[in-house]
């Protein structure tokens, strides 16, 4: 049971825009940055989003994060075909004194 | 270019030991927390493990506290993480993360360790 809540699944169509959600408590989303990351088949995970919102140099801007009180999401919009992987959000816990991770939302693109 | 790369995976019994290696290159190593992450087959990423840039302070997930131990050598660029008393549940993919200020801003390729009689 991850302490960061990701749905398992998520689909659209070609062009469609999806959005992942990921949950958290006081003591990591509601006060911590996060950040997301792309894991293609068989590939390490790659950075997506830092800091709530920010993408590193490269990604393109069909990614986009945002957050609200303990929750944040992620938005792919223009889906293509490249982006069927698992994504995860991450962010430090207080509590627990160190990163956490989401499950993982496997996207499928129809 | 930042490059990663982890080495000294491989198949050990239960209650054996192995050390993994992260040799880093492409920026100055010393300036950088680093961390390990794994990912059992079919399953999600779990943080394992982090230490500060000076070595200094670590960290490490309750499931391997006290039978892991992260250090560095910043003079060799190279990151470890010794593993005793490994477990069927310690079997994963590990890679080594480079943690800069709004995450884990690059990875390795990966080192798989397979634990089993």
């Amino acid at each position: 049971q991850s302490v960061l809540t990701q749905p398992p699944s998520a689909s659209e169509t070609p062009g469609q825009r999806v959005t992942i959600s990921c949950s958290g408590s006081s003591s990591n989303i509601g006060s911590n940055p996060v950040s997301w990351y792309q894991q293609l088949p068989g590939t390490a995970p790659k950075p997506l989003i830092f800091n709530n919102n920010q993408r590193p140099s490269g990604v393109p801007d069909r990614f986009s994060g945002s957050k609200s009180g303990t929750s944040v999401s992620l938005a792919i919009s223009g889906l293509q075909s490249e982006d069927e992987a698992d994504y995860y959000c991450s962010v430090w816990d207080d509590s627990l004194n160190g990163p956490v991770f989401g499950g993982g939302t496997k996207v499928t693109v129809l | 270019e930042v490059q990663l790369v982890e080495s000294g995976g491989g198949l050990v019994q239960p209650g054996e030991s192995l050390r993994l290696s992260c040799a880093a290159s492409g920026f100055t190593f010393s300036h950088y927390g680093m961390h390990w992450v794994r990912q059992a087959p079919g399953s999600g990423l779990e943080f394992v493990s982090a230490i500060t840039n000076n070595g200094v302070t670590t960290y490490y997930a309750k499931s391997v506290k006290g039978r892991f131990t992260i250090s560095r050598d910043n003079s060799k660029n190279t990151l470890y993480l010794q593993m005793d008393s490994l477990r069927v549940e310690d079997m994963a993919v590990y890679y080594c993360a480079r943690r800069g200020s709004g995450g884990y801003d690059n990875w390795g390729q990966g080192t798989l360790v397979t634990v089993s009689s």
